[in-house]
């Protein structure tokens, strides 16, 4: 059975603090890790990672993915309340159709003013 | 960029009876669109997928006769809960994969919250 471990579950941190979420994973053939933000409704896409080794960044935001170790990491710089969201770390793998995804437990971050 | 809506937003209803939830992929089109289930401060889980023109698949624990599922078009998927309970009582979201690029990018729609009396 696949399975996504995310940690901490929850953090709390004061703005300009930096952050680091974990996503770890045992999927068969994998195929994509995905992460989301999540504040009061609809999950919005953040990033999607395929390759080892590769970062992707956005403004405060970066990603990057270890198939070897199979984890991924997502690290927000100088933190502002805005942030406060769950995240959400999702993998897609291989036997089942595009998009269906395995999602972790989600990491609650709140950040203090 | 991809647009996914549900309707409607939030919804009341007395215990026993049945409620639509509509997904509709706004400027693109979707095969495949799933339905998930979240409970406060949790993630997503997964209910089923639905299939344009063929039933849905279920997750395994999800009674499909009383989540019904109908993919009608490429472009909307609703999910009936039938003979609602309080303990249906969640939060629904919807997620379409775009069609004409095939990845696992999932677009989600905003939600449903549904509450059984």
């Amino acid at each position: 059975e696949d399975k996504v471990v995310q940690s901490p579950l929850s953090l709390v941190v004061h703005e300009g603090d930096t952050v680091t979420l974990n996503c770890s994973y045992e999927v068969t053939n994998f195929r994509s890790l995905l992460w989301y933000k999540q504040e009061k409704k609809a999950p919005t896409f953040l990033f999607m990672l395929t390759s080892s080794g590769i970062e992707k960044k956005s403004g405060r935001l970066s990603s990057i993915l270890d198939k070897k170790e199979l984890f991924s990491i997502l690290n927000i710089t100088a933190t502002q309340t805005g942030d406060s969201a769950i995240y959400l770390c999702a993998v897609g793998a291989g036997g089942t159709s595009y998009g269906k995804l395995t999602f972790g437990q989600g990491t609650i971050l709140t950040v203090h003013p | 960029g991809a647009v996914v809506s549900q309707h409607p937003s939030w919804v009341i209803c007395k215990s026993g009876t049945s409620v639509k939830i509509e997904c509709r992929s706004l400027d693109f089109q979707a095969t495949t669109m799933f339905w998930y289930r979240q409970f406060p401060k949790q993630s997503l889980m997964l209910m089923a997928t639905s299939n344009e023109g063929s039933k849905a698949t279920y997750e395994q624990g999800v009674e499909k006769d009383k989540f019904l599922i109908n993919h009608a078009s490429l472009t909307l998927s609703t999910l009936t809960v039938t003979s609602a309970h309080p303990e249906d009582s969640s939060f629904y979201i919807c997620s379409a994969e775009d069609s004409s690029t095939p990845t696992d990018t999932q677009y989600f729609g905003p939600g449903t919250r549904l509450t059984v009396l």
